[in-house]
């Protein structure tokens, strides 16, 4: 059963970089699939953040692209996010999935637990 | 403000049926990108509910469904039980924004 599990710092500063680290169990992602990073800020809804595939492909979110770096470490088997000049509304609880292959027609399953970042002086 | 609409809020006794809606538009459903939708109970992540317009992941029950037309997609809950009170998001492909799109989110609530 493959399980998903953020970890990082749970505040940062504004216009510092949010970094998190999410770890993979029950799947080596070398295997295949693509990995991807989610948030959703306080009482609102999903945004999907941008995906990497094991060979370190990447596809980012138009709208986040100059401040994401999202780069994969296949020999700890897990993936990680940087957010760069981060401010208040980055803040949010942070999710990594795992995405389907058959692109565009892309889900994400499953999900880690999120992991609660605030940004905050 | 979503690419993909939903009601905010809905509501059902237990037993009845409720439908969610998730309107597009024609770079997205309408494109005939596939819709999926995700479950999340409170203070739980996400959770796949139905993939690909239709199909349930295992252990889904039945009593959810799933269904499409023209620029919108529809997710059914028949035989609402207290245990399915949660927030639902339908999720897509947008072609004109090149990315996953989500939903705003609908609240269900059994009365």
């Amino acid at each position: 059963q493959v399980q998903l599990q953020e970890s990082g710092p749970g505040l940062v500063k504004p216009s510092e970089t949010l970094s998190l680290m999410c770890a993979v169990s029950g799947y080596s992602i070398s295997s295949g699939y693509y990995w991807a990073w989610i948030r959703q800020p306080p009482g609102k809804g999903l945004e999907w953040i941008g995906n990497i595939y094991h060979s370190g492909s990447t596809f980012y979110n138009s709208s986040l692209k100059s401040r994401v770096t999202i780069a994969v470490d296949t020999s700890k088997n897990q993936f990680s996010l940087t957010l760069s000049s981060v401010t208040a509304a980055d803040t949010g609880i942070y999710y990594c999935a795992r995405r389907n292959m058959v692109a565009p027609n892309n889900y994400f399953d499953p999900w880690g637990q999120g992991t609660l970042v605030t940004v905050s002086s | 403000q979503s690419i993909l609409t939903q009601p905010p809020s809905l509501s059902g006794a237990p037993g009845q049926r409720v439908t969610i809606s998730c309107t597009g538009s024609s770079s997205n459903i309408g494109a005939n990108y596939e819709v999926h939708w995700y479950q999340q109970l409170p203070g739980t992540a996400p959770k796949l509910l139905i993939y690909g317009d239709t199909n349930r992941p295992a252990g889904v029950p039945d009593r959810f469904s799933g269904s499409r037309s023209g620029t919108s997609a529809s997710l059914a809950i028949t035989g609402l039980q207290a245990e399915d009170e949660g927030e639902y998001y339908c999720q897509s492909y947008d072609r004109s924004l090149r990315g996953y799109v989500f939903g705003i989110g609908t609240m269900v609530t059994v009365l």
